[in-house]
C-alpha cells in the first residue's frame, strides 16, 4: 500500500483565493511526522510545514496551514490568499518513528497553478 | 547560510559513460539521502546513509549504481555504465538524525542528468 497518497495531479486557483491540497497517509506507527514541500519550476525542493502525530493543534506557517485529521489519516495543506508565486508542485511526505534519520515517503505531488 | 550543495548541476553524457555526482551535506548533518526524480516515477529514494554507513540502498539498480560517503562532507553517486533511462534529476538531501521529530530534510539543487 502507498504510504502517501496525493489524489490531485493538478489544481487551479484564482489569485487571492484559498486552496486545499489533499494528502492521505498510511502507517501503523503511532509516532510519525508529516511534511509538505514546494517545488517551483526552478526545481529546488523547499520545506513548507511540519505536523507531528502527537501535535494537538494544526500547524501554521504564514499563509500555509495543515489541516490534520488524525482519525482520517489526512494532512491537507491549505494555502490562503494564493499568489502567482505559489504556482509549483507540492509534495506531501511522511517519516515514521521518532528517529529523524529515518527515510521520508513522498507522494506523487500536486501541480498547482495560480490564475491571475 | 547553510545549504546542501551538489555538483555538477547539469550533465550531458553518452550512453556507456561513467557519471559521478557529488553532494556536500550541511555541516553537522549525519544523514544523507539520494533521490531520483522523473516525470513517470516521481521522487524515488535510491539510497541513504547515517553516520556515513549505508542504511538502505534497495532503491538503486545494483549492477550499475553505487553510492558512497568517503567522509562526512562528501557523498557520491556513481552510474557505470550510464543508460538513456537514467536521465533524471538526482537530488541529495541531508538531515540531522535525532529524536527531535520536526527535523526536516534539506534538499540540494539537484543534478540534471541527460544520457544520450
Amino acid at each position: 500500500a502507498q504510504k502517501i497518497t496525493q489524489t490531485q495531479p493538478g489544481m487551479f486557483v484564482q489569485e487571492k483565493e484559498a486552496v486545499t491540497l489533499d494528502c492521505t497517509y498510511d502507517t501503523s506507527d503511532p509516532s510519525y511526522g508529516l511534511f509538505w514541500y514546494k517545488q517551483p519550476s526552478s526545481g529546488e525542493m523547499i520545506f513548507l510545514i511540519y505536523q507531528g502525530s502527537y501535535d494537538q493543534q494544526n500547524a501554521t506557517e504564514g499563509r500555509y496551514s495543515l489541516n490534520f485529521q488524525k482519525a482520517r489519516k489526512s494532512a491537507n495543506l491549505v494555502i490562503s490568499a494564493s499568489q502567482l508565486g505559489d504556482s509549483a508542485m507540492y509534495f506531501c511526505a511522511m517519516r515514521e518513528g521518532w528517529d529523524t534519520g529515518n527515510q521520508f515517503y513522498f507522494g506523487t505531488g500536486t501541480s498547482l497553478t495560480v490564475i491571475p | 547560510d547553510a545549504r546542501v550543495t551538489q555538483t555538477p548541476r547539469h550533465k550531458v553524457t553518452e550512453m556507456g559513460q561513467e557519471v559521478t555526482m557529488r553532494c556536500q551535506p550541511i555541516l553537522g548533518h549525519n544523514t544523507v539521502f539520494w533521490y531520483r526524480q522523473t516525470m513517470m516515477q516521481g521522487l524515488e529514494l535510491l539510497a541513504y546513509f547515517r553516520n556515513r554507513a549505508p542504511l538502505d540502498d534497495s532503491g538503486m539498480p545494483k549492477d550499475r549504481f553505487s553510492a558512497e560517503m568517503p567522509d562526512a562532507t562528501l557523498a557520491t553517486l556513481k552510474i557505470q555504465p550510464s543508460e538513456p533511462r537514467d536521465s533524471a534529476v538526482y537530488f541529495c538531501a541531508s538531515g540531522l538524525g535525532s529524536l527531535v521529530m520536526n527535523n526536516e530534510q534539506f534538499f540540494g539543487p539537484g543534478t540534471r542528468l541527460t544520457v544520450l
